[in-house]
């Protein structure tokens, strides 16, 4: 069974535009969660989808946003980048309950210059 | 507010000796649960260890133990007779279960295994 599955693989953006990341969740994973992990720390909640719907979300600014499809990928947009957005932004896929284990994918790593 | 402190920055040891990772969390819940990710350089975080706060027993799988002690708050990590592949940065866990599941991760630890 395909893992999850993220792209691109390596972004590089320039100060002020936009980005699209994509993820594709383990099959029969309804529940989609983004992290941002800087260089030399572990990775910070951004937001959690199920169903579609916002289930949670970070303390990230509002240039940050997502969303999930019906068949369960998500996209992560971010607005107006800045270089202290450079990092490694990683998807991960549960299934549905209280303390399931996350899958995560191998990442989009993103530079801002 | 919740919280993981991983302490050790940075850990070297020599192939087959013995290697602890030390974990220690912050949590007001009464249910919780702690998770153990292995970071190799490709970046993926891998699953290694779910335990939720009402299961103390200590678990071992092949080369890897762990240690979870609520009086300490706790969870520590342990791998036998280390080997070159286990060479990678380690997070530690914790979530609160909720609606979220989102995870509060410790700073890691890289663990070095030299030949």
């Amino acid at each position: 069974d395909a893992g999850v599955t993220q792209s691109p693989t390596h972004l590089i953006k320039t100060r002020g535009q936009h980005v699209t990341l994509r993820c594709s969740p383990i099959s029969g994973h309804k529940s989609v969660s983004w992290y941002q992990q800087v260089l030399g720390q572990g990775p910070q909640f951004i937001f959690q989808y199920y169903e579609k719907e916002e289930r949670g979300r970070g303390n990230f600014p509002d240039r940050f946003s997502a969303r999930q499809f019906p068949n369960y990928s998500s996209e992560l947009n971010v607005n107006a980048l800045l270089l202290g957005d450079s990092a490694l932004y990683l998807c991960a896929s549960s299934l549905v309950g209280r303390g399931t284990e996350a899958f995560f994918g191998q990442g989009t790593r993103l530079t801002v210059v | 507010a919740q919280k993981v402190t991983q302490a050790q920055t940075e850990i070297s040891v020599v192939e087959k000796e013995d290697v602890t990772l030390d974990c220690v969390y912050e949590t007001r819940d009464t249910t919780y649960y702690l998770f153990w990710y292995k970071q190799p350089p490709s970046g993926e975080l891998v699953f290694l260890i779910r335990r939720n706060s009402f299961d103390e027993q200590n678990e071992i799988s092949g080369r890897y133990s762990w240690n979870f002690q609520k009086s300490t708050s706790s969870f520590n990590f342990t791998i036998t007779a280390s080997q070159v592949v286990d060479s990678a940065v380690y997070f530690c866990a914790l979530s609160d279960g909720g609606a979220t599941n989102k995870l509060i991760f410790g700073t890691g630890t890289l663990l070095a295994v030299q030949p």
